[in-house]
């Protein structure tokens, strides 16, 4: 069956600490992949997405994620983080013209001050 | 733009009894997207629309659930004979889709139900 795993649950770093999160997808065909975050209180919301071309993509807010065909991989990654970036984050993956969503579980990201 | 919005935001009921939510899309999207997330869990897929065609469901909605979009603009998801299983965050999405046969779906608020 499809799945879309996140490696850790909870992450917990301090400002301007560096931040990678792990997603692997296990589906050999076409993807779309997608970071979502969800704020404190607030509704999920797109962070970046890929859909073809430059495997290395940017999103909101600092953030980028780079697509590695080969490992099944896209991976988060910001260089320095703010005590704003705490939140969940998720990784989606689509496998069908429909568009419908799989996520990963989640990662709690918690950056003290 | 003002965004997917959801109806109520919170609902607490008892089991046995019967719940409707309401989800309005961005206007010019013609998809539609109903997912259900737990605690601790990311959203699970659980029925989507093209318009007002309902084209797929999941087999996590059983025959308790039933999902309309009547003109093709806002949705309800019904569950009748609620379980305390049932307990969830209720997650709209929408999207229309883009040049090159891409899709980008925009969430709502969610409608947390408690069934005690």
């Amino acid at each position: 069956a499809q799945s879309v795993s996140q490696h850790n649950h909870h992450v917990i770093l301090s400002e301007a600490a560096s931040l990678e999160l792990g997603c692997n997808y296990s589906y050999g065909g076409t993807v779309n992949l997608f970071w979502y975050v969800q704020y404190p209180g607030q509704h999920l919301q797109l962070l970046l997405k890929y859909f073809s071309g430059d495997p290395l993509v940017k999103g909101i807010k600092g953030f980028e994620a780079e697509f590695i065909k080969s490992k099944f991989s896209f991976n988060l990654r910001k260089p320095s983080v703010q005590w704003s970036d705490t939140a969940e984050y998720f990784c989606a993956v689509t496998t069908d013209s429909w568009g419908k969503l799989q996520f990963g579980a989640g990662t709690q990201v918690v950056v003290t001050p | 733009d003002t965004g997917v919005s959801q109806d109520p935001r919170h609902k607490i009921t008892k089991r046995g009894q019967n719940v409707t939510f309401r989800c309005d899309p961005i206007s010019e999207h013609n998809r539609l997207y109903w997912y259900r997330q737990t605690l601790g869990q990311g959203p699970e897929f659980l029925t989507y629309f093209q318009n007002e065609a309902q084209l797929e469901k999941s087999r996590l909605l059983s025959d308790r659930f039933s999902a309309e979009r009547p003109k093709g603009s806002f949705s309800t998801l019904e569950i009748q004979r609620t379980e305390q299983g049932d307990s969830a965050m209720y997650l709209c999405a929408s999207s229309t889709l883009l040049a090159g046969g891409y899709n980008e779906q925009f969430f709502g608020p969610g409608t947390r139900l408690t069934v005690l």
